[in-house]
């Protein structure tokens, strides 16, 4: 399987600041990278698909970036409902797996 | 809208079979890979599988209890089945979809999800 490991665990930010949150795949998974938020007793819910082409609806202060074994999300100007569990997803190859997440608080 | 509902007993014994159902409204079936996620704190994110409207099906081969999916087309609904369910199974269950016409493996539509409790 395709191991993808998260960067960092946790980050303690404020609103307005620039959130970069890091996931690197154990091997190339080209640009088949996704990006989930998850808020406390709810769904994952898609933000970033493709590495870096924006899901339908989810403001443009998320942007995602990279290729081959290393991505990034990145918020832009962080707003008070972002603040949640972000999870990257490999979907190069199956099982599809995901990072163990970033909180952000 | 396409939304999707989870049903299914919260808690199974030990060696018992975990059976779920997704519900599926607002959408045609035959659009999505229909695929079930689960979450626990020790395994974190942890896909389970996915059925195309056709039949086809495709496991994780990771999971230790063996896995069925399988469609109703004519309920607008797939279910989930693990068999000889351990401890290490209790997690939130969440149904997911795929569009058919995406370029990725992305899941865009979630249930809201169900937790099972594997216990005695």
């Amino acid at each position: 399987d395709i191991q993808v490991t998260q960067s960092p665990s946790s980050l303690s930010a404020s609103v307005g600041d620039r959130v970069t949150i890091t996931c690197r795949a154990s091997q190339s998974i080209n640009s088949y990278l996704n990006w989930y938020q998850q808020k406390p007793g709810k769904a994952p819910n898609l933000l970033i698909y493709g590495a870096s082409s924006l899901q339908a609806g989810v403001p443009s202060r998320f942007s995602g970036s990279g290729s081959g074994t290393d991505f990034a999300l990145t918020i832009s100007g962080l707003q008070p409902e972002d603040f949640a569990t972000y999870y990257c997803q490999q979907s190069s190859s199956f099982p599809q797996t995901f990072g163990q997440g970033t909180k952000v608080e | 809208q396409v939304q999707l509902q989870e049903s299914g007993p919260g808690l199974v014994k030990p060696s018992e079979t975990l059976s779920l159902t997704c519900s599926v409204s607002g959408g045609s079936i035959s659009s999505f890979y229909w695929n079930w996620i689960r979450q626990s704190p020790g395994k974190g994110l942890e896909w389970i599988g996915y059925i195309y409207y056709t039949g086809s099906t495709k496991y994780n081969p990771s999971l230790k209890s063996p896995i069925t999916i399988s469609l109703d087309t004519s309920q607008n609904q797939f279910s989930l089945n693990l068999t000889s369910v351990t401890a290490a199974d209790t997690a939130v269950y969440y149904c997911a979809g795929r569009s058919h016409y995406s370029s990725s493996w992305a899941f865009s539509i979630w249930g809201q999800g169900t937790v099972v409790t594997v216990s005695s």
